[in-house]
């Protein structure tokens, strides 16, 4: 089966960094994606990683370790803004793509 | 662009209606993809399509048909609606595996 892990809430003060954690178990992965949500919105997409490594796209980051069956998000320089839900998702080979339940992400002025 | 267009936003179905929830695309996308989300939660994957004329189940398929006749076009069609198809119905798509673009959603209440 597949399954991916992530915490239900993480809270932090505005200007902060905060590390989102995901781990997964599935057949045939292919690659970890990350998606913003606010209330009421559809997803967006931050990130992807196929490889071991960290990718920046501006204050976000995002890094994968295929062996360990995990990766993170890293948000820098937290806005009020960032307030919102965060997914992590599995990209299987079979072209199926697994969100997890997601991370609230609480910001404190 | 105007990128994945869903409609209707809103809907109100009563038990045992029928509907069918539009999604298109103008991107020239091959993957298509409609999940749903219930609230707090995450996003369950219902159908997916590959390419125009190829279609399949994801997890949580029973109650939910779809079609694929075209690169544009992926509806979504609900037979016999149920209180537990109650939630909010996205559809996405992308050019390869890496990231999705994904609609405003449909609000769907079954009462």
């Amino acid at each position: 089966g597949q399954s991916l892990e992530q915490p239900s809430e993480v809270t932090a003060v505005e200007g902060a960094i905060v590390q989102i954690n995901c781990t997964y178990q599935t057949s045939g992965f292919y690659g970890l994606s990350w998606y913003q949500q606010h209330d009421g919105g559809a997803p967006t997409f931050l990130s992807y990683n196929a490889l071991d490594g960290l990718e920046e796209t501006g204050r976000f980051s995002s890094f994968l370790s295929r062996s360990d069956s995990y990766g993170y998000l890293l948000l820098q320089e937290l806005q009020m803004k960032d307030s919102a839900s965060y997914f992590c998702a599995v990209i299987n080979r079979d072209d199926k793509i697994i969100f997890g339940k997601g991370t609230r992400l609480h910001i404190l002025p | 662009n105007a990128g994945v267009t869903q409609t209707p936003k809103f809907r109100i179905l009563k038990i045992g209606q029928s509907m069918t929830l539009q999604c298109t695309q103008d991107m020239n996308h091959n993957y298509m993809y409609w999940y749903r989300q219930d609230p707090g939660m995450g996003l369950k994957l219902i159908y997916y399509s590959v390419g125009a004329g190829i279609t399949d189940k994801g997890e949580v398929p029973n109650g939910y048909n779809v079609s694929r006749s075209t690169t544009e076009d992926f509806p979504l069609r609900l037979e016999l609606a149920a209180p537990s198809q109650t939630s909010v119905y996205f559809c996405a798509s992308s050019y390869s595996d890496s990231g999705y673009t994904f609609g405003s959603g449909t609000r769907l209440t079954v009462v």
